[in-house]
């Protein structure tokens, strides 16, 4: 079956603009993460969702990052008025039930000039 | 001073060596330790995961906890090419699955 897939992979931002960023989970999977990969780094947690019930936000380093996931699948990552800093790497994982195995998408790379 | 320290490297060896990367952490009432494997330009995958302290092996790679120091490594026998990628050590910090990262370590696995 298909893993985890994120789109787009490459986003270009100026500064000032907002980005959505989509996660589309494996099939069935409950929990879905986002993390945040800087350059030379490693994933920083962001936030958590158990189906459509977002968990976990501590980790959305401002009130500029929103996510949602309203039907319990795609999830979307808002970013308003972008700023340099934001530039990395995000990364979307989901898992199934209690288990430890997260699996990752690919991450899309989001550059803001 | 963070919560999962992890040295970056970059780490070279010839193929057929064996690897050892380590990893400390600072909160002795972490469960879950695992390790992942980033190639470049993908998202991470689980190699392994463990919470009892010893050791853990499946095939060539070979995970270690150490509770009383707080240290967790991987050992990599005879490395192959295709082990040349960044490896990250994580901890399950909550019930939520939320993972903390190190900073992942570089190794190049050379012909």
């Amino acid at each position: 079956g298909a893993g985890v897939s994120q789109s787009p992979r490459y986003k270009v931002a100026k500064r000032g603009q907002d980005v959505a960023l989509r996660c589309d989970p494996i099939s069935g999977h409950v929990s879905l993460f986002w993390y945040q990969q800087a350059l030379g780094q490693g994933p920083e947690f962001l936030t958590y969702f158990q189906n459509e019930a977002q968990l976990d936000k501590s980790g959305l380093p401002s009130d500029r990052f929103f996510a949602e996931r309203p039907e319990g699948s795609v999830s979307t990552l808002k970013i308003q008025r972008t700023q340099q800093e934001d530039s990395a790497v995000y990364l979307c994982a989901s898992k199934w039930g209690s288990t430890e195995t997260q699996y990752f998408g690919p991450g899309t790379r989001l550059l803001v000039l | 001073q963070k919560e999962v320290e992890q040295d970056p490297g970059p780490l070279s060896v010839p193929e057929g060596a064996i690897v050892s990367l380590n990893c400390t952490y600072s909160n002795s009432a972490f469960q879950y330790f695992m390790w992942y494997r980033q190639y470049s330009r993908k998202g991470p995958e689980l190699l392994m995961y463990t919470y009892s302290s010893g050791n853990k092996e499946d095939g060539r790679f070979t995970a270690q906890l150490n509770r009383a120091s707080q240290y967790i490594s991987l050992l990599i026998r005879d490395s192959k090419l295709s082990d040349s990628a960044t490896y990250l050590c994580a901890i399950r910090s909550s019930n939520t699955g939320k993972l903390i990262f190190g900073q992942g370590t570089t190794l190049q696995v050379k012909p």
